[in-house]
């Protein structure tokens, strides 16, 4: 079946790069997405990618897609405190568009001073 | 432009009891999807409604049920609720097509008791 994993934790220094990890086991992805979650709070899409892309960069979100080793990473350039959230990798089957996502367990970025 | 807006945003109920969760998609989306997001998880895909009709549904029992209006909101129903079914109720929408957006509600907050 499909399974995403994520990493729990990330800590870096504020005004450091963030990178972060996810693994997808679906080969048949479309799209593979990335979430935040702030507490308390729905999810915001941050940005995706196609299957068909190796990257895509948006402003100081860069995204890395390896197909054959089926991971994905998020990079996030010049952290800042409001980065402090949960980040969700979520894929997307090829269900015609009747399809769920399915979504890690998420990666809680801590930002230290 | 209002997004995807859930009602109510907290919930108590008890064992046993039957619950009705309320969404609005955001203007122009037609399809609604539900997700659970239990306290530490990543949402897990409950179904998706487009035309009035449930088109897929994740690994939940009957007890979950749904419902899509002619104006494409949306309802939850849960029966018989047990203690596990205490999460954040996520709805999604988005537009049939190629489209990748999926837009979350903030959510609804249900805790059973």
């Amino acid at each position: 079946g499909e399974d995403v994993e994520q990493s729990l934790f990330l800590s870096v220094r504020e005004g450091d790069s963030s990178v972060i990890n996810c693994t997808y086991t679906d080969s048949s992805s479309t799209y593979l997405y990335w979430y935040k979650q702030e507490p308390g709070a729905g999810l915001q899409l941050l940005t995706y990618i196609f299957s068909n892309m190796d990257m895509k960069q948006d402003q100081r979100l860069t995204v890395l897609l390896n197909k054959k080793d089926k991971h994905l990473s998020l990079r996030i350039a010049d952290t800042q405190t409001g980065d402090s959230a949960i980040y969700f990798c979520a894929e997307r089957g090829t269900g015609g568009g009747a399809d769920g996502l399915t979504f890690g367990k998420g990666t809680h970025l801590i930002i230290q001073p | 432009d209002a997004g995807v807006t859930q009602s109510p945003t907290h919930l108590i109920k008890t064992r046993g009891q039957q619950v009705t969760l309320r969404c609005s998609p955001k203007s122009g989306h037609d399809t609604v999807s539900w997700y659970q997001q239990a306290l530490g998880q990543g949402p897990q895909f409950i179904f998706q409604y487009y035309e009035e009709e449930e088109r897929q549904r994740g690994n939940f029992p009957d007890r979950f049920s749904g419902h899509q209006f002619p104006n494409y909101s949306s309802e939850l129903n849960v029966n018989a609720l047990l203690l596990g079914d205490s999460a954040l109720y996520l709805c999604a929408s988005s537009a049939v097509g190629p489209t990748l957006g999926y837009t979350f509600g903030s959510g609804t907050r249900l805790t059973v008791v």
